[in-house]
């Protein structure tokens, strides 16, 4: 079965970085686009990035532009996220999903939460 | 970008009986290729979102059909035809014919 588990959240500063990982398995990762989606606590849903399979189709939300920036490595199923420049509004659960394009996830990881304060 | 909106924001049910959220986009879900790309997700309390419904009225395996999507343009809806204990939680509906965006969520509860 199709499995996401994300790792790398944690305490940080503002303006620290982070870098989070997550493993895939259960499908042929290398075939799928992938992304970040986070939920600030108590609050809605935000597509953060998005990666096409290949990484040649790369996007991400206005509020992250030019501070975050997505990978992945095929060979080892695998999607990171590097975040840097971290703000108190970064502070969210971060999921990992798979395929976010026209029909939404199909399936999400358990995610990991971020937490950026002094 | 596309904004979601849900009406209403909170929901209390009785068990059994029906129950209905609507979602309306800023603008036209239709997209160039012919498809609409409303989905809805429901997130239950400490879990991950998981995917109802795609393209307005799809669903995904293993949902059970007492859900239903409908709807066109701009305007829609998700209807539960009666209303268990485990459809608690926060429904969202998103769309992905332009950036993927989500509605606010309606919070369910019994």
């Amino acid at each position: 079965q199709v499995q996401l588990v994300e790792s790398g959240g944690g305490l940080v500063k503002p303006g620290g970085s982070l870098r989070l990982s997550c493993v895939a398995s259960g499908f042929t990762f290398s075939g799928y686009y992938m992304s970040w989606i986070r939920q600030a606590p108590g609050k809605g849903l935000e597509l953060v990035s998005y990666t096409s399979a290949r990484s040649d189709n790369t996007g991400y939300a206005d509020s992250v532009k030019g501070r975050f920036t997505i990978s992945r490595d095929n060979a080892k199923n695998s999607l990171y996220l590097q975040m840097d420049s971290l703000r108190a509004e970064d502070t969210a659960m971060y999921y990992c999903v798979k395929d976010a394009t026209k029909n939404g996830p199909d399936y999400w990881g358990q995610g990991t939460l971020v937490t950026v304060s002094s | 970008d596309v904004v979601m909106t849900q009406s209403p924001l909170s929901l209390s049910v009785t068990l059994g009986q029906p129950a209905s959220i609507s979602c309306r986009s800023s603008q036209s879900l239709v997209h160039s290729d012919g498809n609409t790309y409303l989905n809805w997700f429901h997130q239950r309390p400490g879990q991950s979102p998981r995917r109802l419904i795609y393209q307005v009225s799809n669903r995904d395996s293993g949902v059970p059909d007492r859900f239903s999507g409908s709807g066109s343009g701009t305007d829609f809806t998700l209807k539960i035809s009666r209303v268990e204990a485990e459809d608690v939680g926060d429904y969202y509906c998103t769309q992905g014919t332009h950036w993927l965006t989500f509605g606010p969520g309606t919070k369910v509860d019994i």
